[in-house]
Order: C-alpha cells, then sequence, then structure tokens
C-alpha cells in the first residue's frame, strides 16, 4: 500500500496563529480526505481533497477555517486558521480508492495554547 | 439520527474470551464497510474488510447484514494484544463510527 508521510508530527501553536499540516503521497492516488480526532473521540471528516479544484467540506466545516490544497495527485495541505483551544485536536490525512479501505498516515498532533 | 452508531462499551473480557461487536449504519447507498482498530495515541489501522458473504481472518469474522444495515466483529480467543479500540466504517463519504473500546484482562 502506498506510504504517507505527514507533517509535522506535533505542534504546539498559539491562539490565533494558523497552522499548514503537510500530506505526501508515494504514488498518485484518486482520493485523499482529512478528518479530526479530538481528545477522546472518533474520527471526523473535515474535507475531500480534490486534485485541481475546491475541496468538498463536510457540515461544519468551512474553506476560511480549513483551507485545503491538492495541486497534484501526491500532495495535500490543509491549514487551521486562527487557531483556538478548541483545534486541539489530532489532524489526519487518508487516501482511498473508489469503494476502498483508507490508510493513515501518522497523524499531527495540535495543541493550541 | 447519526449515519453510524457503535456501542462504546468497554467492553472488558477475560482473555481467550469471543467478543462481538455490532455497528449500524443509516445510509443504504454505503457500498463498502471496514473494520479498523486504533491504539491509544496512534491512527487508526485497517483490521479488515466486511464482504457481503462474511469473511473471517484467523480470530476475526466480519459479518454484513444490509437487510438490517448492520456489520458485526466477532473476535475469537481474545489476546491481551486485542485491547484497542475499533471503529468500523460505512464507504458512503467514509464515516467513521464513534468507536468501541475493549479491554482484555490478564
Amino acid at each position: 500500500s502506498a506510504v504517507i508521510s505527514q507533517k509535522p508530527s506535533r505542534d504546539i501553536c498559539q491562539r490565533g496563529t494558523s497552522l499548514t499540516i503537510q500530506c505526501q503521497v508515494d504514488s498518485q492516488v484518486t482520493m485523499m480526505f482529512w478528518y479530526r480526532q479530538q481528545p477522546g473521540q472518533s474520527l471526523t471528516l473535515i474535507a475531500t481533497a480534490n486534485q485541481g479544484s475546491e475541496a468538498t467540506y463536510e457540515s461544519g466545516f468551512v474553506i476560511d477555517k480549513f483551507p485545503i490544497s491538492r495541486p497534484n495527485l501526491t500532495f495535500s495541505t490543509l491549514t487551521v486558521s486562527n487557531m483556538s483551544p478548541e483545534d486541539s485536536s489530532i489532524y489526519l490525512c487518508t487516501l482511498s480508492g473508489l469503494n476502498q479501505p483508507q490508510h493513515f498516515g501518522d497523524g499531527t498532533r495540535l495543541s493550541i495554547l | 439520527r447519526k449515519e453510524v452508531e457503535q456501542d462504546p462499551g468497554p467492553f472488558n473480557v477475560p482473555e481467550g474470551a469471543t467478543v462481538a461487536f455490532n455497528c449500524t449504519y443509516s445510509n443504504s447507498a454505503s457500498q463498502s464497510f471496514f473494520w479498523y482498530r486504533q491504539d491509544c495515541r496512534k491512527e487508526p489501522k485497517l483490521l479488515m474488510s466486511v464482504y457481503s458473504s462474511g469473511n473471517e481472518d484467523g480470530r476475526f469474522t466480519a459479518q454484513l447484514n444490509r437487510a438490517s444495515q448492520y456489520i458485526s466483529l466477532l473476535i475469537r480467543d481474545s489476546k491481551l494484544s486485542d485491547s484497542a479500540t475499533y471503529l468500523c466504517v460505512a464507504a458512503f463519504g467514509f464515516v467513521f463510527g464513534p468507536g468501541t473500546r475493549l479491554s482484555v484482562l490478564p
């Protein structure tokens, strides 16, 4: 299966700042997704990263807060903007093919002070 | 109603026990289903796919009931290393269930 590299693996940020998380895959993949997992919770899909077009956001998530880029089939970024303590979470990049299981990167553990 | 629901547990079972988890989904358009396990502070790892005919992988058996819209996971002869949170996924929008926590006790 594809190897997913996610950076940074963890960060501690000040409130009001923004952080961009990178996800690099070692092969071209059709579908890339961004999830969030808040402490003690399950995974929540933020958006589907579409190559060459705007991401598709799930209910409760907006582009201004979580801008996503996907310039090609092997790379995507998620920015967490104007962070607050409620954004403290693990952010996970995943990839999949149609009706295929998802594979996860190691995640980015984000703490906001 | 949530799209994917699971009993959160925790399930505390002795080593060697058989334990079963159920997961219900609301979107009948879901085509694919999966079970993941997630260890504390780790990313989810695929445990097994769930096929219409049911499938088995060693001590693990997964079943799908489309009529009742649920999937199940059976773990036989539980090991201490099976302690984790088990997440089910309905792959129409890749919705994860909230997870069921399993603790296998010596």
